[in-house]
């Protein structure tokens, strides 16, 4: 499986913007890139996907590499309801099942 | 509005009992999972269904079994078999299991416990 590897933790400020990066460079040229993100016990909560060029939603905005081996997540101005853990997912697809593999993600504090 | 009940949101097992954790969706989805979690970790895949009447088995299927006999459903069992079965149990779902592009969605889980 294709494996992300990100920073365990990062701490920023109350409308300030959060860079969370992600590493997956053996990324196939088929995975996708999802963000998802935890609160404390409740389930992930879908964030943004990209496949080669960034990408912006309502919630965030995903740049990613020209060369798909890096991705950075971006929170243009973080509230306390985004301290989270935030995991940057490839999406595999191995005998034909749709699979997210969740490594240890990005634990986000943001101060008041 | 749309999404994933799943339930009970606690349960408790004795030891070499079997439980049923429920899962329900009406997000007309083909695709559902079931994901467990333990503390400090990320998810791991236990089942995954394609398509009512099929499932195959994930990275930690072991003490473990699933039915899908509605849409609409995909309940989990963890067996008396399941050795250490204490752990957050997710389900999720997707519109469909071949196009890696769609989201999957969860419920809020099931924090299983033995006592």
């Amino acid at each position: 499986d294709a494996k992300t590897t990100q920073p365990n933790s990062m701490e920023s400020n109350e409308e300030e913007p959060v860079h969370l990066p992600c590493n997956h460079s053996t990324i196939s040229g088929t995975d996708y890139i999802h963000w998802y993100r935890q609160l404390p016990s409740q389930g992930p909560e879908y964030v943004i996907h990209g496949l080669t060029s960034n990408v912006n939603n309502r919630m965030a905005s995903l740049a990613i590499a020209e060369d798909r081996k890096s991705s950075t997540l971006i929170l243009h101005r973080a509230t306390l309801r985004d301290a989270a853990v935030y995991y940057c997912i490839l999406r595999v697809r191995n005998q034909g099942a749709q699979k997210l593999v969740f490594g240890q993600g990005t634990r986000l504090t943001i101060n008041p | 509005d749309g999404g994933i009940t799943q339930s009970p949101k606690y349960l408790f097992r004795k030891e070499g009992q079997n439980v049923t954790l429920s899962c329900e969706q009406n997000l007309n989805h083909d695709a559902m999972y079931w994901y467990r979690q333990d503390p400090g970790q990320g998810l791991r895949l236990i089942y995954y269904s394609q398509i009512v009447n099929d499932f195959q088995k994930g990275d930690i299927a072991e003490g473990y079994s699933v039915s899908r006999e509605k849409k609409e459903s995909f309940p989990l069992t963890v067996t008396s078999a399941q050795k250490n079965p204490t752990a957050f149990y997710l389900c999720a779902s997707s519109t469909s299991w071949g196009r890696a592009g769609q989201p999957q969605h969860f419920g809020d889980g099931t924090r299983l416990s033995i006592l």
